[in-house]
């Protein structure tokens, strides 16, 4: 069955460093997202991209955060200068369509702490 | 602001017996409800979903029901195994394409 692959799986970096978190969405799926999860807490949404261009996003994305598909395959999270509430598993998910009986495919996601 | 509420943490069932998980939500224009199923170190992975012309969908040994006028949403399992236990996610979606909510899970233990 064809996957959401994410990488790296874990990634450590100091705060005020910038971060790229990676992902190849499934090859025929057309919407993708990013999502985290602070430990112990709900799975969060981060922001949806459709069309080359941002669809929704939360409050929790904002101006440091940015998404890009660079090319055909990958769709990257950036975040320009992490803070410590950074530290987080980043989940990158992908769908097929807008249609109705939608589901997310998750990646298994990246660790990502910040020291 | 919580849109999803998973209120119990934990749930323990022996083997064999029925799981019940239970969730709420806030916003009766949900359209679109899902169950998704969490290992340690693991991606969420989809079980199962309803729509909200619907009142209840069976997949094997997963069932999930919704009522609307409580706007409440259960998972129910039967019969439970060990392989079970994981992290259980309610989810919503006002419409597809747009962002889903997450309770904040149910982990599940099912004792052998």
């Amino acid at each position: 069955e064809p996957e959401v692959t994410q990488t790296p799986s874990h990634q450590v970096t100091q705060m005020g460093q910038e971060v790229i978190l990676r992902c190849v969405p499934i090859s025929n799926h057309l919407y993708f997202y990013w999502y985290r999860q602070i430990l112990g807490q709900k799975v969060e949404f981060l922001v949806s991209f459709y069309n080359n261009e941002i669809s929704e996003k939360s409050e929790i994305f904002d101006d440091q955060f940015s998404v890009e598909r660079p090319d055909g395959s990958n769709f990257t999270l950036k975040i320009r200068s992490t803070k410590l509430e950074d530290s987080a598993m980043y989940f990158c998910a992908s769908s097929r369509t807008g249609s109705d009986n939608e589901k997310l495919f998750f990646g298994s996601g990246t660790q990502l702490s910040v020291l | 602001d919580q849109q999803v509420k998973q209120n119990s943490p934990s749930l323990s069932v022996q083997e064999g017996r029925i799981s019940i998980l239970n969730c709420d939500y806030t916003n009766s224009m949900f359209d679109y409800f899902l169950w998704y199923k969490k290992y340690p170190a693991e991606g969420p992975t989809f079980l199962i979903s309803i729509s909200s012309i619907k009142d209840k969908n069976e997949d094997g040994r997963f069932t999930v029901f919704l009522n609307k006028s409580a706007k409440h949403l259960s998972l129910h399992i039967v019969p439970s195994q060990p392989g079970d236990s994981a992290v259980y996610f309610c989810a919503t979606t006002l419409r597809a394409g747009n962002q889903f909510y997450f309770g904040t899970g149910t982990s599940l233990t099912v004792i052998p």
